[in-house]
């Protein structure tokens, strides 16, 4: 399958915890990117890599969450110290970007339910 | 500010019947919309697209949507329910932003045998 990856599928964690989630983009695809999605809400936008850089982060994405794209394939995105407000559904998706104004798909992957309790 | 609504959280329609699903957006450029999909435990599936060419468009599984710069908005239609399109769908927008989609909170679509 080459579609975008995500793992695990499932975390439940206990409060002050630190955990980390994987995505594995479409592997041609330069851009990748991680929302949240709460229940009964649309995905909000966390952050935004083109390649290695990280090029967007949204005010979201607090000092406690790090993410990072190593060599411009895969990312991982870290919370430390995690919160009851941090319970979420973490999405990662990917898209072959080729600049302005061009849109190029987000393909998404599964997800990454985070329950902290 | 740039944002897109979706009137309704929930649809309920019977199979066969007619489907629309509302979204209205807010932006001071001209926007790309989208359609996406979520089947429970599944991600988000991309139905269709407007990027300025065609106003009206043609998705999968039988979606249409039609993009009204008059009414700001963006509805998704299906002339005939099916079971399988049981699912939560998403507006989203691209406005003044190149990657940054505006999301709407969703709409449940609810199918009556």
């Amino acid at each position: 399958d080459t579609g975008v990856s995500q793992n695990p599928r499932h975390k439940i964690t206990k409060r002050g915890q630190n955990v980390t989630f994987r995505c594995d983009p479409i592997s041609e695809h330069n851009r990748l990117y991680w929302y949240r999605q709460t229940l009964g809400q649309g995905p909000e936008f966390l952050t935004y890599f083109q390649n290695e850089a990280q090029l967007e982060k949204s005010r979201l994405l607090s000092d406690r969450f790090s993410a990072e794209r190593p060599k411009g394939s895969f990312s991982t995105l870290e919370i430390q110290r995690t919160e009851q407000g941090d319970s979420a559904m973490y999405l990662c998706a990917s898209s072959l970007g080729r600049g302005l104004p061009s849109y190029n798909e987000q393909f998404f992957g599964p997800g990454t339910r985070l329950t902290v309790l | 500010a740039q944002s897109v609504t979706q009137l309704g959280s929930h649809v309920s329609v019977s199979e066969g019947a007619l489907v629309l699903l509302r979204c209205n957006y807010s932006s001071s450029v001209p926007p790309y919309l989208f359609w996406y999909v979520q089947y429970p435990n599944q991600g988000l599936q991309l139905l269709l697209k407007y990027t300025s060419a065609a106003t009206l468009v043609k998705g999968i599984n039988g979606f249409e949507a039609e993009f009204k710069k008059s009414e700001t908005s963006f509805h998704l239609t299906k002339p005939s329910a099916h079971m399988s399109d049981a699912a939560e769908y998403f507006c989203a927008g691209l406005m003044d932003s190149n990657y940054q989609l505006i999301w709407g909170a969703g709409t449940k679509l609810i199918i009556k045998p």
